[in-house]
């Protein structure tokens, strides 16, 4: 039973452009959400972060949106980059703080082309 | 940032054997560390946490005499896999955490195990 969703496997974007990547939730006690991008080769590396609290963390050209009555948080890239190029993992923390075990998603591929 | 490595990358192994796979955090103390496993176009699934000195933690249909898992010390973790077969096959990766949040979570870039 998967509780964290990534239903889109793959996006293509023009560089320049807005990159909105997808994550569906179905345990309602998940309090805390994370993002990471993750290389070829290399091990996912933490992105940005929202606690259930918020609807909205922005960091930079990463913004992530959280709207807990649909339990879904969407990724927003802007202006996207070529570098931005990777899968990005949504996860959601277990437990009532951002110390529990992590439960991920499938991961979206994203391509940002020049 | 904080750095995992995690050794072998690949490995290939006939049916029975067992392969020991090792994760250490270079350049901080971890005192959890946790294992994943994931298949092709799947998600990351949990399948033990580590603490340092103690026994890990297995999660549901892991079975822990299969996947012995070692943390001796705030730097290293081990995950043996035991009397491996085809099966086992998949892509293993751990990470290692520096204090109590998530967002200190940092993972070794993971290892392909392919039982023949």
């Amino acid at each position: 039973d998967q509780q964290v969703k990534q239903n889109s496997p793959s996006l293509s974007v023009q560089e320049g452009r807005i990159s909105i990547l997808n994550c569906d939730y179905t345990n309602s006690m998940f309090d805390y959400f994370l993002w990471y991008k993750k290389y070829p080769a290399e091990g996912p590396t933490f992105l940005i972060s929202i606690s259930s609290i918020k609807d909205k963390n922005e960091d930079g050209r990463f913004t992530v949106f959280l709207n807990k009555s649909a339990k879904h948080l969407s990724l927003h890239i802007v202006p996207s980059q070529p570098g931005d190029s990777a899968v990005y993992f949504c996860a959601a923390s277990e437990g009532s703080s951002n110390t529990g075990k992590l439960i991920f998603g499938q991961g979206t591929t994203l391509q940002v082309k020049p | 940032g904080a750095v995992v490595s995690q050794h072998p990358s690949r490995v290939i192994c006939k049916s029975g054997t067992s392969v020991k796979i090792e994760c250490r955090s270079l350049d901080f103390q971890a005192t959890t560390m946790f294992w994943y496993r994931q298949f092709p176009k799947q998600s990351l699934m949990l399948m033990a946490t580590s603490n340092e000195g103690s026994k890990a933690t297995y999660e549901q249909g892991v079975e822990k005499d299969k996947f012995l898992i070692n943390h001796a010390s705030l730097t290293l973790s081990t995950l043996t896999v035991t009397s491996a077969h085809p099966e086992d096959s998949s892509f293993y990766i751990c990470s290692a955490r520096e204090g109590q949040y998530n967002e200190k979570l940092f993972f070794g870039s993971g290892t392909q195990l392919s039982v023949l």
